[in-house]
């Protein structure tokens, strides 16, 4: 079965500030990864992906994430947060192979609040 | 090219009444699934609709029910509410290739239960 574990429900940081938000993955198989973030009161929107080919991935909005298979980690980073990035930010991991659905297993959360 | 769209925004219903959701897929996508939010969790699988048919189904009981149309819009139904399905209901649509495509997920539907 697959799990997804986002270390820290709420992390703050400064504007111009270095972004890490966690996330590590259980998979018996070569997962899929992907971050999406939600604004209030929307859906969510998909920032970057994860699907086996290179290791770093970059998104949308100056964000980057790491698959590091023997860290079972997908962590999300941005150089320089900027006040626009407060928002939900959510871990997700689907698995690869033939008959798979793409069903998408969510981690719970990270509230990212930005000060300025 | 329109996103995905869900209606209604905003839904309040009383226990024990029924709610059907709709979900429209984004362009050229041909799989839709449901997604169940509770205030403060992520997003849970409810189920996956492809071809018309339930493909697979998450953890949740026989009161939720879906349906696809030959336009691939889906229906989520939800009989008998509880007072914990409050919830907000996302609709996420995919193509599906051979293989997982990203879902791209619709605004939202809040449903309150009083």
């Amino acid at each position: 079965a697959q799990s997804v574990t986002q270390l820290g429900s709420h992390v703050s940081v400064s504007e111009g500030a270095l972004v890490l938000l966690r996330c590590n993955y259980s998979s018996s198989v070569p997962p899929y990864l992907f971050w999406y973030v939600q604004y209030p009161n929307q859906g969510l929107q998909l920032l970057l992906k994860y699907t086996s080919a290179a290791t770093l991935v970059k998104g949308i909005n100056g964000f980057e994430a790491e698959f590091k298979k023997s860290e079972t980690s997908f962590h999300l980073t941005k150089p320089s947060a900027h006040m626009s990035d407060a928002a939900e930010y959510f871990c997700a991991v689907s698995v690869s192979g033939s008959g798979n659905t793409g069903k998408l297993i969510f981690g719970q959360g990270t509230t990212l609040q930005v000060k300025p | 090219d329109a996103g995905v769209t869900q209606s209604p925004t905003h839904l309040i219903k009383t226990r024990g009444q029924q709610v059907t959701l709709r979900c429209s897929p984004k362009s050229g996508h041909d799989t839709v699934s449901w997604y169940q939010q509770a205030l403060g969790q992520g997003p849970q699988f409810i189920f996956q609709y492809y071809e018309e048919e339930e493909r697979q189904r998450g953890n949740f009981p026989d009161r939720f029910s879906g349906h696809q149309f030959p336009n691939y819009s889906s229906e989520l139904n939800v009989n008998a509410l509880l007072l914990g399905d409050s919830a907000l209901y996302l609709c996420a649509s995919s193509y599906n290739v051979g293989g997982p495509d990203t879902q791209y997920f619709g605004p939202g539907t809040r449903l309150t239960v009083l």
